[in-house]
């Protein structure tokens, strides 16, 4: 298996602008995670979905994030407008059970 | 709050010099304490799955234990390649979240 799969693997951008992440969770798992890490915070949840549908968002900091997972194989996560303080390592992982969770490489996003 | 706290924050060990890593927990219901290993530039691996007080687990050289109030993650004779951060998470309550530590970062020189 090919692992948690996300794209792009780096990103800068200008404030302002919009910024989607991608996912493609394990084949066969039903938990696609999305994690931030940073310096300062370390590795916090964001949102997670469980059969393709949001069970919790209460890390999102705020409206200007947004995730959809259409469907079992793929999930975005969105920023817009990006802000610098949104500068982090986003991270997704899937799971079969929420027990064991599998990360991806993760994106580093740089907003100028 | 659901609080999980690592230490130390670093550590240096020579090459074959055994030590501990801890992971001190507060949470309600704890349904699993996680540890996962994180090298440079890369997303976190997974390590151990520990559910109950007194259960312990071994992978090479790491051996994982766990009471009601923390975890230790023991090295034996670590070797370089054994330089990572090393983190520790937890879940509780009816959720599917996962809360993690902010890590140990070890370095064994050879």
């Amino acid at each position: 298996d090919a692992g948690v799969i996300q794209s792009p693997r780096h990103e800068v951008t200008e404030m302002g602008q919009e910024v989607t992440l991608r996912c493609k969770p394990i084949s066969g798992h039903d938990y696609l995670f999305w994690y931030r890490q940073t310096m300062m915070r370390g590795l916090e949840l964001l949102i997670y979905f469980n059969n393709n549908v949001p069970i919790d968002d209460s890390g999102m900091p705020e409206d200007r994030f947004s995730a959809k997972m259409p469907n079992a194989s793929f999930s975005t996560l969105k920023i817009q407008p990006s802000e610098p303080r949104d500068s982090a390592v986003y991270f997704c992982a899937s799971s079969l059970d929420s027990y064991e969770q599998y990360f991806g490489p993760g994106t580093r996003l740089t907003v100028t | 709050e659901d609080q999980v706290t690592q230490s130390p924050e670093a550590l240096r060990l020579q090459e074959g010099e055994s030590s501990s890593l801890n992971c001190s927990y507060t949470v309600s219901g704890l349904r699993g304490l996680f540890w996962y290993r994180q090298d440079p530039g890369k997303g976190p691996e997974f390590l151990f799955t520990l559910y109950s007080a007194g259960e312990e687990k071994e992978k090479e050289r790491l051996k994982a234990t766990l009471t009601k109030k923390e975890s230790f993650l023991h090295i034996t004779a670590p070797k370089p390649e054994d330089s990572a951060t090393y983190l520790c998470a937890v879940q509780a309550g009816d959720t599917d979240k996962l809360i993690f530590g902010t890590g140990t970062r070890l370095q064994v020189f050879p």
